[in-house]
């Protein structure tokens, strides 16, 4: 019941730039809810890479960076590292459903 | 440090309940928090099913909301769910987690070790 679409997969290089996109619409992102971003690394639990759109927090590499615009958002890494090699997924609130909502998830690959 | 401890039955056949409990440890569980429950689908994403906060104030997935029911025991310091009438289709890994809203947004700060749940006749 994902209402948040990303890309199923994006890879690059080691050392190179990757985005991922999280299209959503005016009930959720579009309606100023933050979106967040979460990485989800082999048989463990996701861990919070972005917050509130933009915000890191402690420990997290400044080569993670979020943004948003419209009824879109993006999560870019840069200096792209095997050890990001991992599931990632957007988040938000939806006003229709009224409850948070998870994107379709996006598998990085560093080639 | 806040760590979230879970646990329940792994394995129930279908038109049962589903039961899980999750320990928090290391933190505050009073006013400011809410607790959540999401679940994944072997290979597939996440979804949200519920919260919870202090006072026992809920929210629900519309989409499960009739079988759920999401407890909390701030003497325990533990929060639970319950899923009733479970079907193959609810057989996933489910986290407990911690809904930050602090600075005017809500994100999941906190989760659990994740508890594989299998519904198999």
């Amino acid at each position: 019941q994902s209402v948040l679409t990303q890309p199923p997969s994006v890879s690059g290089a080691p050392g190179q730039r990757v985005t991922i996109s999280c299209t959503g619409s005016s009930s959720n992102i579009g309606a100023h809810y933050a979106v967040n971003w979460y990485q989800q690394l082999p048989r463990t639990a996701p861990k919070v890479l972005i917050y509130g759109n933009t915000n890191r927090p402690s420990g997290v590499p400044d080569r993670f960076s979020g943004s948003k615009s419209g009824t879109s958002a993006s999560l870019a890494i840069t200096g792209l590292q095997a050890e990001d090699e991992a599931d990632y997924y957007c988040q938000s609130y939806d006003d229709s459903l009224s409850g948070y909502v998870f994107g379709t998830g996006t598998k990085v690959t560093v080639l | 440090q806040v760590q979230l401890q879970q646990w329940g039955a792994g394995l129930l056949k279908p038109s049962e309940t589903l039961s899980l409990t999750c320990g928090v440890y290391g933190g505050s569980f009073s006013e400011g928090y809410y607790w959540t429950w999401i679940r994944q689908p072997p290979g597939k994403g996440l979804e949200w099913i519920g919260e919870i906060n202090h006072s026992g104030s809920t929210d629900y997935n519309p989409s499960l909301k009739s079988r759920v029911t999401i407890s909390i025991d701030t003497s325990k310091n533990q929060f639970s769910l319950k899923l009733r009438s479970v079907t193959a289709a609810d057989t996933a890994v489910f986290y407990c987690a911690r809904v930050n809203c602090s600075g005017g947004f809500c994100y999941f700060d906190y989760w659990g070790q994740g508890t594989l749940v299998t519904v198999s006749s």
